[in-house]
């Protein structure tokens, strides 16, 4: 069956550190993979979009890399602060999905000063 | 404002009861999704509609409709809630002008069924 897997426990890091996120997906072929931001009590915001012809993206101190061959997405956060602290979850649309998210339970991000 | 609300933003219910969560958008987008969200399972879609005359089942749709007023609004019911539809639901919307397009979600409804 079709699986997209997000690391359950929380991450825990120091403020400055770089915090890095993985995504794990199982038979699907994704021509896309969309990263979002969930704080307590809000709609997920949209972060960052990666095609499957794309290695890496960036955006300020968000780096995602998506690796077809290895079925995995890395979300990275450099210099990370405090107000990183949220919940990540990762997104694929497979290939002719017109636009349908299949989304990860997502990632707890815990940044202490 | 935001782009995309929902209404109610709680709700407390009986089993057995009619209900309707609403979403209204400001975004001039075609595309209008309904997810719910439970703990450690992530968003599931329950419907979406990519304009007012196309309306889709999602992945959870049992127990569920909808109604797409205008383009602006999409509603989702319940027509007999169940305590196992208590979950926190979101309506998001998208851009069809391309592909790739990042979804835009409402802040959410939380609905208890007793």
């Amino acid at each position: 069956s079709q699986k997209i897997e997000q690391n359950s426990e929380a991450l825990n890091i120091q403020e400055g550190k770089t915090a890095t996120l993985t995504c794990n997906y199982t038979n699907y072929s994704p021509a896309y993979l969309q990263w979002y931001r969930q704080d307590p009590g809000r709609g997920p915001v949209f972060l960052l979009l990666i095609r499957e012809n794309e290695k890496e993206k960036r955006k300020e101190r968000l780096k995602v890399t998506f690796d077809t061959t290895l079925k995995q997405s890395l979300f990275h956060i450099t210099a990370s602060q405090p107000a990183d602290s949220a919940t990540y979850l990762c997104a694929l649309e497979v290939s002719g999905g017109y636009n349908k998210l299949i989304f990860g339970a997502g990632t707890r991000l815990a940044v202490h000063p | 404002d935001a782009d995309v609300t929902q209404t109610p933003r709680n709700r407390i219910t009986k089993t057995g009861k009619r209900i309707m969560l609403e979403c209204s958008q400001t975004k001039g987008h075609d595309r209008m999704y309904w997810y719910r969200q439970d703990p450690g399972l992530g968003l599931r879609l329950i419907y979406y509609s990519f304009d007012v005359k196309d309306i889709n089942k999602g992945e959870i749709s049992d127990g569920y409709s909808v109604s797409r007023q205008a383009q602006a609004k999409f509603s989702l019911s319940l027509e007999s809630a169940i305590p196992n539809q208590t979950a926190l639901y979101f309506c998001a919307t998208s851009d069809s002008g391309r592909s790739n397009q990042p979804q835009h979600f409402g802040d959410g409804t939380r609905l208890s069924i007793l």
